[in-house]
């Protein structure tokens, strides 16, 4: 069974530039999670969808970031203007149903904003 | 959900048990005990969870005392690809996760 996948899996941009980041989610996962994960620090839920409409975007900060799941598979988040706090790594991750305990992640894209 | 306090880092010989506590003191009767594991420059990794009794799966077992206010996942015999950061989580099934800091392990040869 295919993974979670991820592209990029590392980006560099400069500040207030804008950044996309794309994750396909395990055939047949209706849950899709995108996390933040700064640099010693574990993951943080940035939004929620549960197949293409959203559950949770309590922390994302929705006047720089944005997310869509069109179909109810792929998805894109993506980030404009970048800052500088926004270098991190995020990480998407995927699961039969919402809150389902097992959560499948992908690999994270690394971004770093200079 | 409620909180978990876990050592920062913990040391293990390699072929040894290595045994990772977890305090959830004020979890509640209906929150679950979960544990992921986050290899270096990889997504977490699911390993097992319970919410009573002890639970055992072909990468670890899960001891949870009676009280419920502690854990300890227990990877049976180490090896060095076991090194990474573990994460104790407690949730209530629709909740979303909190992943805190977790344990550092470190396998040694």
């Amino acid at each position: 069974e295919a993974g979670v996948a991820q592209s990029p899996r590392y980006k560099i941009i400069e500040k207030r530039q804008s950044v996309a980041f794309w994750c396909n989610p395990i055939s047949g996962h209706a849950t899709l999670y995108w996390y933040q994960q700064i640099l010693g620090q574990g993951p943080k839920l940035l939004i929620q969808f549960q197949n293409n409409g959203v559950v949770d975007d309590s922390q994302l900060p929705k006047d720089r970031f944005s997310a869509e799941r069109l179909k109810g598979v792929d998805s894109t988040l993506k980030i404009q203007p970048a800052k500088l706090e926004d270098s991190a790594v995020y990480l998407c991750a995927s699961s039969l149903e919402a809150g389902a305990g097992e959560q499948f992640f992908g690999p994270g894209t690394r971004l770093t904003v200079l | 959900d409620a909180k978990t306090t876990q050592p920062t880092s913990m040391d293990c010989a390699e072929g040894r048990a290595a045994n990772l506590p977890c305090n959830h003191s004020t979890i509640s009767g209906n929150e679950y005990v979960y544990w992921y594991r986050q290899i270096h420059s990889q997504g977490p990794q699911y390993i097992i969870h319970g919410l009573k009794n002890n639970e055992t799966n072909e990468m670890a077992s899960l001891i949870i005392t009676e009280d419920r206010k502690s854990s300890t996942l227990i990877l049976p015999h180490a090896t060095l690809r076991d090194t990474a950061v573990y994460y104790c989580i407690v949730k209530i099934t629709g909740n979303q996760f909190y992943f805190g800091t977790g344990t550092s392990l470190t396998v040694i040869p």
